[in-house]
């Protein structure tokens, strides 16, 4: 079973500041089948990314993925107010399909 | 629009049965796969299970098969999960969702159904 590390658990920062996300796999990930999630508070979970790099429909620009094998990155150019939440990793290409990281939280510093 | 829509939140004793579901809408409900995922504050998203409603293909995952039931009904566009025992430790938040590409397993979850809280508690 493919294990996902995320780093760091909570990140501090300002709107405007960049946000840099770190996912660590602990195999190669086939096919770079990595995907990233938002979540907020009260809220189911939202696909951000898939294909380790693919913007889902409606995402904006600011959402940026990155990485291969097993080091993945995701980054939010410059934070809006609605994007502070918990971000979670996700691979789904090897079995069981679906392991998750332990999510990293974006706050308000 | 596709969406999935859950059950309402379930209070429950320890030792009694339950079953939740999740209704697809907007797409051929059939030809997707249903994920289950548990959250929890302690352990965060855990992927339970999935099945293919087309044929109910179902696959678990180690750490939940024996512990729950996951069937489908094509006719109603319905996917459950079930538990004929529940403990204090099943209290947690459950999601559906689909995997978002036509038929493939290799697929992310997308969308997920709003959750359903279920608490065990004598």
């Amino acid at each position: 079973e493919i294990v996902l590390t995320q780093s760091p658990g909570t990140l501090s920062l300002s709107p405007g500041e960049r946000a840099t996300l770190s996912c660590r796999a602990s195999q190669s990930v086939s096919n770079m089948y990595l995907a990233w999630y938002q979540q907020k508070p009260g809220q189911a979970p939202r696909l951000l990314i898939s294909a380790a790099s693919s913007r889902a429909p409606g995402i904006p620009a600011r959402f940026s993925g990155s990485g291969s094998g097993t080091d993945f990155t995701l980054t939010i150019s410059r934070l809006e107010p609605e994007d502070f939440a918990v971000y979670y990793c996700q691979q789904y290409g090897s079995s069981p399909p679906g392991t998750f990281g332990q999510g990293t939280k974006v706050e308000i510093q | 629009e596709v969406q999935l829509v859950q059950s309402r939140a379930e209070v429950k004793k320890p030792g009694e049965s339950l079953k939740i579901s999740c209704k697809g809408s907007g797409y051929s409900f059939r030809h997707y796969w249903i994920a289950w995922v548990r959250q929890t504050p302690g352990k965060g998203l855990e992927w339970m299970g999935i099945i293919y409603p087309g044929d109910s293909d179902t696959r678990y995952s180690p750490s939940f098969q024996g512990q729950v039931t996951i069937s489908a009904d094509e006719s109603i566009s319905t996917a459950h999960l079930q538990w004929s025992s529940l403990k204090a430790s099943d209290t947690a938040m459950y999601y559906c969702a689909r995997l978002s590409y036509f038929v493939t397993v290799t697929s992310p979850f997308d969308p997920w159904g709003q959750g359903t809280l279920v608490t065990v508690s004598s």
